[in-house]
C-alpha cells in the first residue's frame, strides 16, 4: 500500500540541527512531490516547504528560509528535512506528505505518521 | 499571519449540518483542500479539487467554493467528526502553500 514512513522521535538542544527522513513506498517515488508540515504544541498546521523528487527542485516557506534544507535520495525513495539553529519554538510534530507534482490545485493525500522533535536544554 | 482565514471554533448538534469556511484572496485562483486533524493522529485529506473526496471519506463531507471563500460542509455530523479542520491552498504568489488557522469542530 502507499505509505510514507518517517524516522523516530528526536530530542535536541537549542542551537543544534535535526534531520528527519521520510521513506516512500507503494508508488512511483519520482511522480509526486513531498511536502513538510509541522504542528507545534497547541498550534495549527504550518507548511514548511516541498521538494520534487524527480527534478530535485525545492521551495521553502519564508518563515524557514535559511534554516531548512530538503534533500532526497532517489535510490532509496527517501526525502530528508533538516532544520538548523533549533529553538524551543521548533518543538513540534513534523509530517511529510505527498502532493501531485505540477497541479495548480494542490493537495496532500498521503501523510507520514509524524516525527516528534523536542528542543530542550 | 495566515493568508487563509478560518473561524477558530464551530459547534453542531449531532446529526445536523455544519459549514466551515476559509477565506483568502488566493482562493479566487486556486481550490482549497481540507484536512481533518484529531489528537495524536496524522492529518487526513477529506476534500480536494473543490469537491472531491478521497476513497474512504464518507459522503457526508462535501466542498464548495465561491469568490474568495471555500467551504467544507458536513451533512449529518457524527460524533467521530469532532476534530480540527484546516484548509490549505497556494498562497497569493502561487509558489507556496499556506494553511488556514484551523477550525475546532465540536459535535454536541
Amino acid at each position: 500500500q502507499v505509505q510514507l514512513v518517517q524516522s523516530a522521535a528526536e530530542v535536541k538542544k537549542p542551537g543544534a540541527s535535526v534531520k528527519v527522513s521520510c521513506k516512500a513506498s507503494g508508488y512511483t517515488f519520482t511522480s509526486y512531490d513531498i511536502n513538510w508540515v509541522r504542528q507545534a504544541t497547541g498550534q495549527g498546521l504550518e507548511w514548511m516547504g516541498w521538494t520534487n523528487p524527480k527534478s530535485g527542485s525545492i521551495g521553502y516557506a519564508q518563515n524557514f528560509q535559511g534554516r531548512v534544507t530538503m534533500t532526497r535520495d532517489t535510490s532509496i525513495s527517501t526525502v530528508y528535512m533538516e532544520l538548523s539553529s533549533l529553538r524551543s519554538e521548533d518543538t513540534a510534530v513534523y509530517y511529510c506528505a505527498r502532493g501531485p507534482s505540477g497541479n495548480d490545485n494542490y493537495y496532500m493525500d498521503v501523510w507520514g505518521q509524524g516525527t516528534t522533535v523536542t528542543v530542550s536544554s | 499571519s495566515s493568508e487563509l482565514t478560518q473561524d477558530p471554533a464551530v459547534s453542531v448538534a449531532l446529526g445536523q449540518t455544519v459549514r466551515i469556511t476559509c477565506q483568502g484572496d488566493s482562493l479566487r485562483s486556486y481550490y482549497a483542500s481540507w484536512y481533518q486533524l484529531k489528537p495524536g493522529q496524522a492529518p487526513v485529506l477529506v476534500i480536494y479539487d473543490k469537491n472531491n473526496r478521497p476513497s474512504g471519506i464518507p459522503d457526508r463531507f462535501s466542498g464548495s467554493s465561491s469568490g474568495n471563500t471555500a467551504s467544507l460542509t458536513i451533512t449529518g455530523a457524527q460524533a467521530e467528526d469532532e476534530a480540527d479542520y484546516y484548509c490549505n491552498s497556494r498562497d497569493s504568489s502561487g509558489n507556496h502553500l499556506v494553511f488556514g488557522g484551523g477550525t475546532k469542530l465540536t459535535v454536541l
